[in-house]
């Protein structure tokens, strides 16, 4: 075990709506990531929060948002989902400063129907 | 896009044998990390080994690194059948603001009791 939580574990929706998912961060770490794995793929950097800012983001749309909270717990919005938006989606924390390794959550599945 | 490749993609061998796993990728690196994931679940940090070191070892793990062809191999000696899992070697060339892992896609390793 990590320390690193998510919820909620599985999502059903439809396209177009919108979503929320949520990450809790090992305790002392200032650091978040967004990652989402399509099935049989390796995880895709969406981005990273430090200190409540995004300070870098992978290859995804603008309607892939996020928000990091004073207590490093964190979100990740997608609007006008797509089918394939379909994934597991993963955070993961660190502490800048620190090791280099991250620490992964379980995972929340997400299908988009 | 995925930096890194993976070969195999999918190995199978009894319990007691030795299981390697070879990661290629791209670009310079300050690290490359190798992890490994439980059905479709969270990652888990096994080992980094740095741009500047060519071998590291951890219990029954050992990693190599070869900067002059990109590569990198994992060897899991005397595998159990708790090992069976996707593992995944990830590239870190953040030179300032966000740490991005770049994942492979992955190697599905099966020890057969």
């Amino acid at each position: 075990e990590t320390g690193v939580t998510q919820s909620p574990t599985h999502l059903i929706k439809t396209r177009g709506q919108q979503v929320t998912l949520r990450c809790s961060s090992q305790s002392g770490h200032n650091t978040v990531s967004w990652y989402q794995q399509a099935l049989g793929q390796g995880p895709q950097f969406i981005f990273q929060y430090y200190r409540e800012e995004e300070n870098g983001r992978g290859n995804f749309p603008p309607r892939f948002s996020g928000l990091q909270f004073p207590n490093y717990s964190s979100e990740l919005n997608v609007n006008a989902l797509e089918l394939d938006d379909s994934a597991l989606y993963l955070c993961a924390s660190r502490s800048l400063g620190g090791s280099y390794e991250q620490y992964f959550g379980p995972g929340t599945r997400l299908t988009v129907t | 896009s995925q930096q890194g490749e993976e070969d195999p993609q999918a190995l199978s061998i009894q319990e007691g044998e030795n299981a390697t796993m070879n990661c290629s990728y791209k670009t310079s690196i300050n690290n490359l990390q190798w992890y490994r994931q439980n059905s479709g679940r969270g990652l888990v940090h096994l080992i980094l080994i740095r741009s500047n070191e060519r071998e590291k070892h951890s219990g029954r793990l050992r990693v190599t690194l070869d900067t002059s062809k990109k590569s990198s191999s994992l060897l899991i000696t005397a595998s159990r059948a708790a090992d069976t899992a996707s593992y995944f070697c990830a590239t870190d060339a953040s030179r300032k603001g966000a740490q991005k892992l770049v994942f492979g896609q992955g190697t599905r390793l099966t020890i057969n009791p």
